[in-house]
């Protein structure tokens, strides 16, 4: 089945500042890399995706890289402002959904 | 409104006492899984469902069971719950079939506490 890294685990950045959060696979035909954020005591939610046959998209601050041929797959998000605090998973999908570990990103006032 | 819903939110039982998380979407999805989540670890696929009458096993199956009788619900079962099974249970829920993915819709979620 597919393996999903995710790293950092952790991560603090100061506001304003860029973050990057990165996700390796395993499975060559995982076809679609969303990226859910959960913040404290809530339910993760999508907040962008990306399938295979686009390498980039952006939505505000916010983008998704994927490179196919390395297998892996980036989220950055830029300007970055204390609401972006929370934990961050990104997922591969072949047959069924797998999650990376998580990232928790706190940024610092 | 679309939505995935969960109940109950919270539940402190017993070793050994059957209990039913219960998993209820209304978007008509084919997909239906559950995950638990325990910090470090993040969410780890305890059963999933393509559709209805068919299910399989995720990544942790052991100790849960799972059912799917009709295509909106999905409980999830712990027949003789274990203190290791306390965790933050999540079901969810995506238009999917087969390889083609889409969005996963989450329910609130269960913080469940066995004793």
């Amino acid at each position: 089945g597919e393996n999903v890294e995710q790293h950092p685990s952790t991560l603090s950045v100061q506001e304003g500042d860029s973050a990057v959060i990165k996700c390796t696979y395993s499975d060559s035909a995982s076809n679609y890399f969303p990226w859910y954020k959960q913040e404290l005591g809530k339910r993760p939610q999508l907040i962008i995706d990306i399938r295979s046959n686009v390498g980039e998209k952006k939505d505000q601050r916010i983008a998704v890289t994927l490179n196919k041929t390395a297998k892996h797959f980036s989220l950055h998000i830029t300007e970055t402002q204390p609401e972006d605090s929370a934990v961050y998973f990104c997922a591969g999908t072949g047959n069924q959904f797998y999650f990376g570990t998580g990232t928790s990103l706190t940024v610092i006032p | 409104e679309a939505q995935v819903t969960q109940n109950p939110r919270y539940l402190i039982t017993v070793t050994g006492k059957k209990l039913t998380v219960t998993c209820s979407q209304n978007m008509n999805h084919e997909y239906m899984s559950w995950y638990r989540q325990d910090p470090g670890l993040g969410l780890r696929q305890i059963y999933y469902s393509m559709n209805v009458e068919v299910t399989d096993k995720g990544d942790v199956p052991e100790g849960y069971k799972v059912s799917r009788k009709e295509k909106r619900n999905f409980p999830l079962i712990l027949e003789s719950p274990s203190p290791n099974q306390t965790s933050l249970y999540f079901c969810a829920s995506s238009l999917k079939t087969g390889y083609i993915n889409t969005e996963a819709f989450f329910g609130q979620g269960t913080r469940l506490t066995v004793v």
